[in-house]
């Protein structure tokens, strides 16, 4: 069945340096990708999206690109805060059977010092 | 921007006892889920709900879960029996066909 595998955490940044979490899938349909992030006692919330192959999702400074090729889906972002230490989960979703049912990765910690 | 609303944020029960746990869904979303993430673990899919029936359930959705839309707007998920392993935190979620899931912030269920 459909998979998402993400690098184990946590991953523990200083202010402004360059964040890689790297996210990979497996799934026999077409899936919208998808990184959700979780702060300390929150819900999830989407950070950003990807539909299609080639599509680059951003948010809040944070970028994911679609690559069909290597089936990955790794976030990025260039200037990381304190405010940025959360959890933050890759997930798909198979457009083909059009129900929105989402598959999570197993979730990456980030911790962001001062 | 869209909410769902969950309630309770937080309840402690004794094992053995029934809970059940309650969510708002974006009204007009035909979808709707329960999923549930036990804690340091990833986030696991429980139950999708269409137009007032299960549509899909997990291996984990057995015998002691259930999920209702009692009046047409609450969406609740029930658990019979509760066991010390069904500790965890239970979302709520209204998607749109093929885009973002809305999550409700969750319900922190400990059984003890």
């Amino acid at each position: 069945g459909d998979s998402v595998t993400q690098m184990e955490g946590p991953v523990t940044l200083s202010e402004e340096a360059f964040l890689t979490i790297n996210c990979t899938y497996t799934a026999t349909g077409y899936p919208s990708l998808f990184w959700y992030v979780q702060y300390p006692g929150e819900g999830l919330q989407l950070l950003l999206k990807a539909t299609k192959a080639d599509d680059k999702g951003s948010n809040k400074g944070f970028e994911a690109t679609y690559r069909k090729e290597t089936t990955s889906f790794h976030l990025e972002k260039g200037s990381v805060q304190v405010s940025d230490s959360a959890v933050y989960f890759c997930a798909l979703s198979d457009r083909r059977s059009n129900t929105g049912k989402l598959i999570f990765g197993q979730g990456t910690t980030l911790q962001v010092k001062p | 921007e869209p909410e769902v609303t969950q309630t309770p944020s937080h309840q402690v029960t004794q094992m053995g006892q029934e809970v059940i746990l309650r969510c708002v869904p974006i009204s007009n979303h035909l979808y709707f889920y329960w999923y549930r993430q036990i804690l340091g673990q990833k986030v696991e899919f429980l139950v999708s709900f269409y137009n007032n029936e299960i549509s899909e359930k997990s291996e984990i959705f057995d015998d002691q879960f259930s999920v209702e839309r009692p009046d047409g707007s609450n969406f609740t998920l029930k658990i019979r029996s509760t066991k010390l392993e069904d500790s965890a935190m239970y979302f709520c979620a209204s998607p749109q066909a093929n885009t973002e899931a809305f999550f409700g912030q969750g319900t922190r269920l400990t059984v003890v």
